[in-house]
């Protein structure tokens, strides 16, 4: 089962690509990686998820590594209401999430 | 179908009584979660139903917690004698079973504050 790992907070100026990495390096073969996000008070959000390819979406970008122990979630332009908690999840054998801490991303202006 | 519906969406309740939530998914979804968040954590899986058997129940949902999927379509969550711990966002998701590469759905949860 996929465990990951995220940088608790990071920074972004206002109207900048955000980055934010996450490592997984216990993934197997059929696990997808998933990104949702949670504003202050609202239930997550999906943003986006992927299995071995790039993907990109209205919201954002997925850049998984060809060993897939690692990906990276861009917001090409981040704005002010992007600020929330990102979180890089995997799914178990029985389909369910497993939920790590987030990083907690603050856009500046 | 406007997604995942929770109600209330703030409950205030004193310390002893018992409170009871409510969660409509989104209709084609047999999967159906509940999900535990206290501040500044992920979510904490509590229970969830695929159509109305409930499969799995986490070693949080304690005796007091009772939950519901009588016809596989909406669900309830119960918590008798409330207490103090019990102050949490409560969060309902769904989703399709055995569909790799598809998320979940969340509500916007049930804030408890237990006094």
């Amino acid at each position: 089962d996929a465990k990951t790992t995220q940088p608790p907070s990071m920074d972004c100026a206002e109207g900048r690509a955000a980055n934010l990495p996450c490592n997984h390096s216990t993934i197997s073969g059929n696990e997808y990686v998933y990104w949702y996000r949670q504003i202050h008070s609202q239930g997550p959000q999906y943003i986006i998820h992927g299995l071995k390819n790039n993907e990109t979406n209205e919201m954002a970008s997925l850049i998984i590594t060809e060993d897939r122990k690692s990906s990276t979630l861009i917001l090409p332009h981040a704005t002010l209401r992007d600020t929330a908690v990102y979180y890089c999840i995997g799914m178990d054998s029985n389909y369910q999430l497993i939920w790590g801490a987030g990083t907690k991303l603050i856009i500046k202006p | 179908d406007t997604g995942v519906s929770q109600d209330p969406r703030h409950k205030i309740t004193k310390r002893g009584q018992n409170v009871t939530f409510r969660c409509d998914p989104i209709s084609e979804h047999n999967r159906l979660y509940w999900y535990r968040q206290t501040l500044g954590q992920g979510p904490e899986f509590l229970t969830y139903f695929q159509n109305e058997a409930q499969l799995e129940k986490s070693r949080l949902l304690s005796d007091r917690f009772s939950a519901e999927r009588p016809k596989g379509s909406f669900s309830t969550l119960e918590i008798q004698r409330t207490e103090q711990g019990d102050s949490a966002m409560y969060l309902c998701a769904s989703s399709l079973a055995g569909v790799r590469g598809y998320g979940y759905t969340f509500g916007s949860g049930t804030r408890l504050t237990v006094v």
